[in-house]
């Protein structure tokens, strides 16, 4: 089956630092990814919608300045937490696109738990 | 405001039992509906998915059933088994063909099974 690899999947920096998360698709083309956090007991929230070769689409809410996505293969996408603060502590989780014959499926990665002392 | 409601934070059944999990939406325009299964510190893996034009969709032990006038669907599990123990997430699209676009989740519903 189509896997997704997301790395590292645990982060502990000092406030202010930036940090760097990949998402690769490792046996399938991936021309859309898409990010997401979750805080604790509560939902999946959708922050950006990855599009290789061209510009992130983010969410409503969602600073782009402060969450720098890259798509530029087809097979990896990276987010990068630019100035991390406590705030910004959360679970991270990638999705990758699967298009096939007859339909399309989203693979996702296991998640990248990000810590900010 | 949440547009995909779980009312049930958790749910716990004994094993061998049948596992009733619910999801409300509020916006008729939705018409892919997906559950997820989640373990702690892992990414969702993908269980089942209906389409509106479906009213249920079954699939080994889970079956989705789908209620478009109440806005509602629902996963059933049986029989339920320990390994099943997982958060359980509801996600909605406005994509047909697949999980495509922009998912919407619930809130989750944590399943303990009871050996």
């Amino acid at each position: 089956g189509a896997v997704v690899s997301q790395h590292p999947s645990r982060v502990i920096c000092k406030s202010g630092t930036s940090v760097k998360i990949e998402c690769r698709s490792l046996d399938f083309q991936a021309t859309t990814m898409f990010w997401y956090r979750q805080f604790p007991k509560q939902s999946l929230m959708l922050m950006a919608t990855s599009n290789e070769g061209s510009k992130a689409t983010y969410e409503q809410g969602v600073e782009k300045d402060k969450f720098l996505i890259n798509h530029a293969s087809l097979t990896l996408s990276t987010l990068t937490v630019t100035s991390a603060h406590p705030e910004d502590s959360s679970f991270y989780i990638c999705s990758a696109r699967r298009t096939g014959r007859y339909n399309e499926k989203l693979f996702f990665g296991s998640g990248t738990q990000l810590s900010v002392l | 405001d949440q547009q995909v409601k779980q009312n049930s934070p958790s749910l716990s059944v004994q094993e061998g039992r049948i596992s009733i999990l619910n999801c409300d939406y509020t916006n008729s325009m939705f018409d892919y509906f997906l559950w997820y299964k989640k373990y702690p510190a892992e990414g969702p893996t993908f269980l089942i998915s209906i389409s509106s034009i479906k009213d249920k969709n079954e699939d080994g032990r889970f079956t989705v059933f789908l209620n478009k006038s109440a806005k509602h669907l629902s996963l059933h599990i049986v029989p339920s088994q320990p390994g099943d123990s997982a958060v359980y997430f509801c996600a909605v699209s406005y994509s047909w063909g697949g999980a495509t676009n922009k998912l919407i989740f619930g809130t989750g519903t944590l399943l303990a099974v009871q050996p």
